[in-house]
């Protein structure tokens, strides 16, 4: 099945930009997500990609996917506080069912 | 509009009793599923509902966790009896209908159960 593999933590300072990456293993993903959770809550939809893209922009979001390399990033623009949380990039292999990496803590330092 | 909602929130028993969870989807959600998210991981997969059937529960212990969603909507997860690697959160989520690859998921809060 699918393998989806992130790095445990990262830390900036406010203002600066985030970049969380991400490795998946079934080339057949036909969509990419990432997802958001803040402590005691359950998961946000961030952003989602389709694969036949190279890069989505969403406001301060923005999302590149190397395909050939199965690689994945979300970058986060004049990172903020508030944007503190853990963050998942997940695989669809098939419709409507994702497999979810460990997740990546984001601290941002004021 | 509605999110889902799940209860309780939080749980706490000892080994070997049982336990049950309920999700309430959005409505007019066709997909719901259970999600066990152990401390320090991602969400995995117990159970995917596609209305009142099953669409995959490949990855649900089935000689203690059971799930049923009679009517198509509501869900009740139910774990008998429970061991210690049990603990973990279990979020529900639904979809409205699963059969595009994009369907986005909207997560419920989750009920967090600690066994002793």
């Amino acid at each position: 099945g699918e393998d989806v593999e992130q790095s445990l933590f990262l830390s900036v300072r406010e203002g600066d930009s985030s970049v969380i990456n991400c490795t998946y293993t079934d080339s057949s993903s036909t969509y990419l997500y990432w997802y958001k959770q803040e402590p005691g809550a359950g998961l946000q939809l961030l952003t989602y990609i389709f694969s036949n893209m190279d890069m989505k922009q969403d406001q301060r979001l923005t999302v590149l996917l190397n395909k050939k390399d199965k690689h994945l990033s979300l970058r986060i623009a004049d990172t903020q506080t508030g944007d503190s949380a853990i963050y998942f990039c997940a695989g669809n292999t098939n419709a409507g069912k994702s497999t979810f990496g460990d997740g990546t803590t984001l601290t941002v330092k004021p | 509009e509605a999110g889902v909602a799940q209860s309780p929130r939080y749980k706490i028993i000892e080994k070997r009793q049982s336990v049950a969870f309920w999700c309430n989807p959005i409505s007019g959600h066709a997909t719901l599923y259970w999600y066990q998210q152990i401390l320090g991981q991602g969400p995995k997969l117990l159970i995917q509902f596609q209305n009142n059937g099953v669409v995959d529960d490949s990855q649900l212990p089935k000689d203690r966790f059971s799930a049923e969603r009679l009517k198509g909507v509501d869900s009740t997860l139910k774990i008998q009896p429970a061991k210690l690697e049990d603990s973990a959160v279990y979020l529900c989520a639904s979809s409205l209908g699963g059969i595009s690859s994009s369907d986005t998921q909207y997560f419920g809060p989750g009920t967090r159960l600690t066994v002793l």
